[in-house]
């Protein structure tokens, strides 16, 4: 089993839908919680971070995070064909140099 | 500013010829990482530094793989002898210190044939 689980997809969305996004994780110890966003033949890209649980909202992104179920989540609103692209969600502890264990990527395609 | 940026973007090799990376990151980033990237998956941690110091190799898969960063800035990733297994993305990315949001590069796209 994977330390950090993520539906693959693909998930297919009207523009305009709200999208959520999920991931599980197993290490209790994780504290630090980040979605970044990988467009096609490009490198990940930071969209969001915390480090509690509850939620944290930026623009037409929001991020909750649910230590006690090991759980989080990314919710996009008015979803646009720009935001299709593959979101990663990942997880640190804050030792090892603060190395990153990423989920599989869930495939998001928004459609004008 | 600028980011990270990674070269060559793409690279072809024959099985059992060894190629090398280069990762160029963020002025000023004391940490810096590798990471690859199979084919619809997420990356995966290859290796840590700290300045020129490489602390953490653990994800390294084989002996076969080997990174540097001798003057604590640009660093290499260097693959011996490649395989089949080894065609992948290989991302770079870099942090100051003791941060734990990480800035990518786009990635070194290589293809063993």
């Amino acid at each position: 089993q994977k330390e950090v689980e993520q539906d693959p997809g693909p998930l297919s969305v009207p523009e305009g839908a709200i999208v959520s996004l999920n991931c599980t994780y197993s290490n209790s110890a994780f504290q630090y919680f980040m979605w970044y966003r990988q467009y096609s033949r490009k490198g990940p890209e930071l969209l969001m971070y915390t480090y509690s649980s509850g939620n944290k909202e930026d623009g037409r992104f929001t991020a909750q995070v649910d230590k006690s179920s090991k759980y989080i989540s990314l919710f996009i609103r008015d979803s646009q064909p720009s935001d299709s692209a593959t979101y990663l969600c990942a997880i640190t502890n804050n030792n090892a140099g603060n190395m990153l264990t990423f989920g599989g990527g869930t495939r998001l395609m928004v459609k004008p | 500013g600028a980011g990270v940026s990674q070269s060559p973007r793409y690279k072809v090799a024959k099985r059992g010829q060894d190629v090398a990376l280069r990762c160029d990151p963020i002025s000023g980033h004391v940490s810096l990482f590798w990471y690859q990237q199979a084919l619809g998956q997420g990356p995966e941690f290859l290796t840590y530094f700290q300045n020129e110091a490489q602390l953490d190799k653990s994800g390294l898969p084989s002996d076969r793989f080997f990174a540097e960063r001798p003057e604590g800035s640009v660093s290499t990733l260097k693959i011996q002898r490649t395989q089949q297994e080894d065609s992948a993305v290989y991302l770079c990315a870099s942090s100051f210190i003791g941060r734990e949001t990480q800035y990518f590069g786009p990635g070194t796209r290589l293809l063993v044939l």
